[in-house]
């Protein structure tokens, strides 16, 4: 199993363009999120699914959009990049099945920079 | 709502000492609690997790934690730290049950020195 995929792994952005960050996971999982990491700042959550069709904001959901049609996949998109945007941001996948107290499996991070 | 604080944000030590890194959390329901290890320019991974039962809890490479409810802690130890032990440490807790939503610290850097 590859567990959880992102691309791309850097990019630089000029203000006010677009992007898709993808991820892919192969475990089956029913959840996945997106999370951004900024330093000192612990991990804040974007977005997240409980299921191909369902998202739900999280903490930081502002200038952000997601998908989900498949189990598989969960891009990210950035509509009107801002230099508030530039962060690592992480994708993560976990099975939940009731009160399982489920481990999250994370990939690699996108390093992302708006200028 | 749940809570987690990492009080310390950087823990220097010797390379053979013992380390503890702490974390004390928040919440009005029962609560699942995880340490999770960052590596240099890597995603995290789990490291340990309580859900119930033994408040003492085995991990990867040699470490453990301990849940005390009454203290609201769950500390993370290694009595022999070792180089490659150098990376960043987060402290999450879900509360038991439902969606599960989990809110991590703001993780503390460990520098094994040699």
């Amino acid at each position: 199993n590859a567990g959880v995929t992102q691309t791309p792994k850097f990019r630089i952005l000029k203000i006010g363009q677009s992007m898709t960050l993808q991820c892919t996971q192969d475990m089956n999982h029913n959840y996945m999120y997106w999370y951004r990491q900024d330093p000192g700042m612990g991990l804040k959550l974007i977005y997240y699914s409980v299921g191909a069709g369902i998202t739900d904001k999280g903490e930081v959901p502002n200038g952000y959009n997601v998908s989900r049609s498949t189990t598989e996949d969960f891009p990210l998109r950035l509509e009107l990049a801002a230099p508030s945007q530039t962060s690592v941001y992480f994708c993560a996948s976990s099975y939940n099945k009731g009160g399982m107290g489920n481990e999250q499996f994370f990939g690699p991070g996108t390093r992302l920079t708006v200028l | 709502a749940q809570s987690v604080t990492q009080l310390d944000s950087q823990v220097p030590v010797f390379e053979e000492a013992p380390v503890e890194l702490r974390c004390n959390y928040s919440s009005s329901v029962s609560v699942y609690l995880f340490w999770y290890v960052q590596y240099p320019n890597q995603g995290l991974q789990l490291l340990l997790k309580y859900l119930s039962g033994s408040t003492l809890v085995k991990g990867i490479n040699g470490f453990e934690a301990e849940f005390n409810k009454s203290q609201t802690s769950f500390h993370l130890r290694k009595p022999s730290v070792h180089i490659s032990d150098t990376a960043e440490y987060f402290c999450a807790v879900s509360e038991a049950g439902g969606y599960q939503k989990v809110t991590f610290g703001t993780g503390t850097k460990l520098q094994v020195i040699p």
